[in-house]
């Protein structure tokens, strides 16, 4: 089934740990983000790629990093995370064409104690 | 960037008619969206507006209105399954979305 799977999908883990959520899609589509979500603000962009091979800073990028070394793969990395980065992780990906529809991924629930 | 305003909460009965308003202040707009997510689940997509005027799509409509900075979402027929968030989002030019908090619309018998 098409799609965009995301891994772990709950993690607990322990404040400066290192963290990598990972993100792969099988649609073939250029456009890549990471949000997310906290009760009361919503859907908060971290991180975009347009293409492989290239990223771009969302609204809340501090303490998060990712790359794009090929179209399917978007890994985010906590690279020593904190409590504040409790939070829901959605992964979503748009083929860049006619309305450039977002289709997300079922989330990562991350909990740094 | 954007600021987006949407009510926190709404309920209705089924079989009514419920409309989720949504205001933005934008600097370069281009295009606004709808999503419907249930708890625990990841949002997909309901509909899109890039010009003035209704769009309709079975049960639910979307309206906009660039120059207000105004787009309203009309579920009717309302069903227990619409129970759900509804999230708006706007675009900006550089092709990236930004989301409200969402509104939680909540069917009753």
């Amino acid at each position: 089934i098409a799609g965009i799977t995301q891994a772990p999908t709950s993690q607990i883990l322990a404040a400066g740990r290192r963290m990598t959520l990972r993100c792969t899609q099988d649609m073939r589509h250029n456009a890549m983000y990471w949000y997310r979500q906290d009760l009361g603000l919503g859907l908060r962009l971290i991180h975009y790629s347009n293409t492989a091979g290239t990223t771009g800073k969302g609204e809340v990028p501090d303490g998060y990093s990712v790359s794009r070394a090929n179209t399917d793969d978007f890994p985010l990395t906590l690279a020593s995370a904190v409590p504040s980065q409790t939070s829901v992780y959605f992964c979503a990906s748009s083929d860049g064409t006619g309305a450039n529809v977002l289709t997300f991924g079922a989330g990562s629930r991350l909990t740094v104690l | 960037g954007q600021n987006i305003d949407q009510p926190t909460e709404m309920t209705a009965t089924e079989g009514a008619i419920v409309q989720i308003n949504c205001t933005y202040q934008t600097s370069g707009f281009n295009g606004l969206f709808w999503y419907q997510q249930h708890a625990g689940e990841a949002p997909t997509f309901l509909s899109y507006n890039v010009l003035d005027g209704l769009e309709e799509k079975g049960r639910f409509s979307s309206f906009l209105s660039r120059s207000k900075g105004y787009s309203y979402l009309l579920l009717k027929e309302l069903q227990m399954k619409d129970s759900a968030s509804y999230l708006c989002a706007v675009r900006d030019r550089d092709y990236k979305l930004s989301f409200g908090a969402g509104t939680t619309v909540t069917v009753r018998a």
